[in-house]
């Protein structure tokens, strides 16, 4: 089936450094996206990668390899207001209308 | 302000009892989509329309309906209700029709079907 995997949880201290792994069991998808929701309230984009490779906006980085089925949000500098849940998400190949498969997200708690 | 707006925020009905939540934006943008959120689910779409009088499926349709009789509105109806449909929903709306990314999401409704 078409799924994407991410940690559940993951936990943090301010000021470091976290990755957020996203894996996926799909034919092929046009790119891979990451969304941040903070306590239930609207996702909010934050990166898109097209191609394989790293795209940097500020303190987070996105990481794409179609070759080992992986991609990752590296969230840099970390901060107690980046505490919150955040979602990759892909648009398969083998739609080509909008549909859009999400992962089930990761909760990022950042600690003091 | 670019916004995509939803309502009501929050509702509370009861089994079989029809409703529709209203989702609008302003952005002219051509895709919209609507997405239940549920623990431990993450987010799973209902139902996306790639423009006007243009709509499709996504992974949980069953009990909903949607229209897209203009641009700027994208209703989702529960025609008959049932508790399994309580719920988090979110609507969003995306510029780049082709791949639909950098959706812009509306603040969500949270419904409970008793």
């Amino acid at each position: 089936g078409q799924s994407l995997e991410q940690p559940s949880e993951v936990t943090a201290v301010e000021g470091a450094i976290v990755q957020i792994n996203c894996t996926y069991q799909t034919s092929g998808f046009y790119g891979l996206s990451w969304y941040q929701q903070h306590d239930g309230g609207a996702p909010t984009f934050l990166s898109y990668n097209a191609l394989d490779g790293l795209e940097e906006t500020g303190r987070f980085s996105s990481f794409l390899s179609r070759s080992d089925s992986y991609g990752y949000l590296l969230l840099q500098e970390l901060q107690m207001k980046d505490s919150a849940s955040y979602f990759c998400a892909v648009k398969p190949i083998y739609n080509q209308g909008g549909k859009l498969i999400f992962g089930q997200g990761t909760e990022l708690s950042v600690k003091p | 302000e670019a916004q995509v707006t939803q309502n009501p925020r929050y509702l509370i009905t009861v089994t079989g009892k029809k409703l529709t939540v209203t989702c609008s934006q302003n952005m002219n943008h051509e895709y919209m989509s609507w997405y239940r959120q549920d623990p431990g689910l993450g987010l799973r779409q209902i139902y996306y329309s790639m423009n006007v009088e243009v709509t499709d499926k996504g992974d949980v349709p069953e009990g909903y309906k949607v229209s897209r009789k203009e641009k700027r509105n994208f209703p989702l109806i529960l025609e008959s209700p049932s508790p399994n449909q309580t719920s988090l929903y979110f609507c969003a709306s995306s510029g780049h029709r082709g791949v639909a990314y950098e959706q812009y999401f509306g603040p969500g409704t949270r419904l409970t079907v008793t």
